[in-house]
């Protein structure tokens, strides 16, 4: 299994809403990452995680909140969005990013594309 | 810092047609290079990455990149373009050691005319 899957395909929600973004890979990977992609503009990192820590914040607004509760699986909770935050919602996997694994590539998922009304 | 520029936002071939997407790099150390391709509403594919082995990384659907470091340059080539070609293709690099951030260039839109 070399795939990276993400719930929901499409999300809209209000401003008040709290939902949340799920990621899934079964590759066996330790390193996952969250990324922001505005239309016409490339991804932008959000968030690393790296066995199940917390490795890398992009310095990015709290009211995003990610959450890696197994190694198989990664959250992104979102809570009081602004219609700015409207984007495709990319998760991605490596087998790891330490020492010796610098070739190691990055798997993406389809996305998530979520609209903030 | 390191980054990459990809020259032209916008290429347009006719089917059949070479394909030439161009990709420079700025790095002070030897980078990890890869291009990346997304189809309309998808995410990002893996086509080839750079692991220094050959200077010609060959990748899937017909495409491969040279890495020329006297150029700073990575690259990416196809012979003859498919319909099924046209899609936003985005260079990167990535530092070694611990470091994780992949860092995009723009992307160029590659439309492919029957």
């Amino acid at each position: 299994d070399t795939e990276v899957t993400q719930t929901p395909k499409h999300l809209v929600m209000g401003m008040t809403n709290k939902k949340s973004l799920k990621c899934e890979q079964h590759m066996g990977h330790r390193a996952m990452y969250w990324y922001k992609q505005k239309a016409k503009k490339p991804p932008e990192l959000m968030f690393v995680y790296s066995y199940e820590k917390l490795s890398i914040n992009e310095s990015v607004p709290s009211r995003f909140s990610p959450e890696c509760p197994n190694s198989s699986l990664l959250n992104l909770h979102l809570h009081a969005l602004q219609p700015e935050d409207s984007a495709l919602y990319l998760c991605a996997s490596s087998q790891e990013a330490g020492l010796g694994s610098s070739y190691n590539e990055q798997f993406f998922g389809p996305g998530t594309r979520l609209t903030v009304l | 810092a390191q980054s990459v520029t990809q020259l032209g936002s916008h290429v347009s071939v006719s089917e059949g047609a070479l394909v030439l997407l161009r990709c420079n790099y700025s790095s002070s150390v030897p980078p990890y290079l890869f291009w990346y391709v997304q189809y309309p509403n998808q995410g990002l594919q893996l086509l080839l990455k750079y692991t220094s082995a050959a200077t010609l990384v060959k990748g899937i659907n017909g495409f491969e990149a040279e890495f020329k470091k006297s150029e700073t340059s990575f690259h990416l080539t196809k012979p003859s373009a498919h319909m099924r070609d046209a899609a936003e293709y985005f260079c990167a690099v990535r530092r070694g050691g611990s470091n994780y951030k992949l860092t995009f260039g723009k992307g160029t839109l590659l439309t492919v005319n029957p």
